[in-house]
């Protein structure tokens, strides 16, 4: 699996638009984008994935730019309850396992 | 969506004693299903991939000897910890795949706290 590159930590005003990073530099052509969160003491939480098209769903959008080097999830209305850890995987499909990385602690404050 | 249980969410045995950990895919069926660890303030950390019908395939670095995997049909998977000891004592998350789509979204359980006395 690609290795992926997320800042550490971010906060986000409730009500505003959260916008995390994630850095794929070595992502190989078949491999698409995943993007998971873990609220404190739970089981992660599948968000969204994509290949090279841009995504959106009920939970958030996905931007991926044209190099698929590097990809930005955003949460358009970010609420308190969004606070937790977020990480972005890059992997083929069909290909098994995922790798975690540390991902990004969101706090949203009111 | 796809729901995925485990069973206990909190056990605490004594050192020694083994404890099993039942992964379950409740709406759809998991050909593949992966097992996790996670210490505190730490991210997951893969331990083995499961497959029904077949043997487990094991991260470098875990013993297959004291974590075993039984994946014994499409929706459920289990992990027993043998012989635990204080330092197995962490947060062991499994997750499956639906088998129906192409695509490798995992979808995981809630987790079970495991604490070793």
């Amino acid at each position: 699996d690609a290795k992926t590159t997320q800042p550490p930590s971010m906060d986000c005003a409730e009500g505003r638009a959260a916008n995390l990073p994630c850095n794929h530099s070595t992502i190989s052509g078949n491999e698409y984008v995943y993007w998971y969160r873990q609220i404190h003491s739970q089981g992660p939480q599948y968000i969204i994935h994509g290949l090279k098209n841009n995504e959106t769903n009920e939970m958030a959008s996905l931007i991926i730019t044209e190099d698929r080097k590097s990809s930005t999830l955003i949460l358009p209305h970010a609420t308190l309850r969004d606070t937790a850890v977020y990480y972005c995987i890059v992997s083929p499909t069909n290909a098994g396992k995922s790798t975690f990385g540390d991902g990004t602690t969101l706090t949203v404050k009111p | 969506g796809a729901v995925v249980s485990q069973h206990p969410s909190r056990v605490i045995c004594k050192s020694g004693t083994s404890v099993k950990i039942e992964c379950r895919s409740l709406d759809f069926q998991a050909t593949t299903m992966f097992w996790y660890r996670q210490f505190p303030k730490q991210s997951l950390m893969l331990m083995a991939t499961s497959n029904e019908g077949s043997k487990a395939t094991y991260e470098q670095g875990v013993e297959k000897d004291k974590f075993l995997i039984n994946h014994a049909s499409l929706t459920l998977s289990t992990l027993t910890v043998t012989s635990a000891h204080p330092e197995d004592s962490s947060f062991y998350i499994c997750s499956a795949r639906d088998h129906r789509t192409s695509y490798n979204e995992q979808f995981f359980g809630p987790g079970t706290r495991l604490t070793v006395l």
